[in-house]
């Protein structure tokens, strides 16, 4: 089945230091990626997506790109900021047969001033 | 636009006890979830509806678990009895059939079973 495989956190950083969070996948076909981001006691909120091989995803200084060779989409930012501070969530849903969102186990950020 | 509305935010009831959970989606969205997602883990999927139908419910727990979505827009999760490995966050997310597949979700029901 389809799965998602995220770098463990937590990831420690200082402010406006350069990121980085690895996600690769396993999927039949060709998926739809996303990422979200669950900010203390919130819901889950979309920031980015890509739908095919070698699209970006950007949004709020966050970047992403779908690259099927090396089944991937890490997630960058060059400068992260004490309000980026979150757990971010790498995922795909098939775009054929049952259209399930399939989450990674997320990873932890702490950015500190 | 409003968002997902989930109720309630917060609940705890002792082990044994029924508990249920309400979902209104996005207007227009005819793809319904529920998303199951335990302490420091991604959410897991637990049934979808399209419409009013549930069109894959493989992952719940039928023995005490049960949903319904009568009118193809509000649903309810119930859980009967509950147990104390229940205790986690209750995701509800919609979508539209068309277009790109993406999923907005409630902020989350919390719930605890002392």
């Amino acid at each position: 089945g389809n799965s998602v495989t995220q770098m463990e956190g937590p990831v420690t950083l200082s402010e406006e230091a350069f990121l980085t969070i690895n996600c690769t996948y396993t999927a039949t076909g060709y998926p739809s990626l996303f990422w979200y981001v669950q900010y203390p006691g919130e819901g889950l909120q979309l920031l980015l997506k890509a739908t095919k091989a070698d699209d970006k995803g950007s949004n709020k200084g966050f970047e992403a790109t779908y690259r099927k060779e090396t089944t991937s989409f890490h997630l960058e930012k060059g400068s992260v900021q004490v309000s980026d501070s979150a757990v971010y969530f790498c995922a795909l849903i098939s775009n054929t047969g049952f259209q399930k969102l399939v989450f990674g186990t997320g990873t932890r950020l702490l950015v500190s001033p | 636009e409003a968002g997902v509305v989930q109720s309630p935010r917060y609940k705890i009831i002792e082990k044994k006890q029924p508990v249920a959970f309400w979902c209104n989606p996005i207007s227009g969205h005819n793809t319904l979830y529920w998303y199951l997602q335990n302490l420091g883990q991604g959410p897991e999927l637990l049934i979808r509806y399209e419409n009013e139908e549930a069109v894959d419910d493989s992952q719940l727990p039928k023995d005490r678990f049960s949903a319904e979505r009568l009118k193809g827009v509000d649903s309810t999760l119930k859980i009967q009895p509950a147990e104390l490995g229940d205790s986690a966050v209750y995701l509800c997310a919609s979508k539209v059939n068309s277009g790109a597949n993406v999923l907005t979700f409630g902020a989350g029901s919390r719930l605890t079973v002392l």
